[in-house]
């Protein structure tokens, strides 16, 4: 089983429609992001959270908001969805930056939304 | 705030080639770089990083150079193999944790 788990893989909606894409971890880790990957832009963060009473925005925040349900599970809204949301979501753990001194990020497969 | 860029959207190789990747970032006080590849349909994977206290690291295959007086990073790919095509992703320590991706390089191996 994958250590990051996301949901769906694949979404196709319409302009204005509420979309909840979920992502949950096995990995035990305390910090999660929501990526947005766009063809030659690469990855943007949107939202992050150091742990559940954490939550903090990223640079391009606007148009989202996010839910740390438990230390397992971090959830991106999209409240009223418009076509230029339409792209590939990546939610990403890691563990404490300075104790183990690396930036390794792990990310889950994938959310390919679609807004019409 | 800290930018990276790539030098070429697409790279293509023979196999048994070695492959050069390049990155430019925009701030002189960024003390940590990391490159990620990223295979079709699924989540980036982390290959290799360096701290700004070094000018090069070597891992399996993979060799990364960090150029700080040009702000300058590469990853070099020895004796490239057809699972090494991918997207590959520079990214930098654009603050606490937070991790400022480039735009990919697309690597294509040819037989």
């Amino acid at each position: 089983d994958a250590d990051v788990t996301q949901t769906p893989r694949n979404r196709i909606t319409k302009t204005g429609k509420r979309i909840m894409l979920e992502c949950s971890q096995t990995k035990g880790h305390d910090r999660m992001y929501w990526y947005r990957q766009d063809p030659g832009l690469g990855l943007r963060l949107i939202y992050y959270s150091f742990d559940v009473k954490d939550i903090n925005k990223g640079e391009i925040s606007d148009g989202y908001s996010v839910s740390r349900q438990a230390q397992a599970k971090f959830s991106l809204s999209l409240e009223s969805a418009i076509p230029n949301q339409t792209a590939l979501y990546f939610c990403a753990t890691s563990d404490l930056w300075g104790t183990l001194n690396t930036g390794e990020l792990f990310f889950g497969e994938g959310s390919r939304l679609t807004v019409l | 705030g800290e930018s990276v860029g790539l030098h070429l959207p697409t790279l293509s190789v023979q196999e048994g080639d070695n492959s050069i990747i390049n990155c430019a970032y925009s701030n002189s006080a960024s003390d940590y770089f990391i490159w990620y590849k990223q295979e079709s349909g699924k989540g980036p994977q982390f290959i290799i990083d360096i701290r700004s206290n070094m000018d090069k690291r070597q891992g399996q295959r993979v060799t990364v150079l960090l150029n700080k007086t040009v702000k300058h990073l590469s990853l070099q790919i020895a004796a490239t193999q057809p699972g090494d095509s991918a997207v590959y992703f520079c990214a930098v320590n654009g603050g606490y944790n937070k991790l400022i991706f480039g735009a990919g390089t697309r690597l294509a191996v040819h037989p």
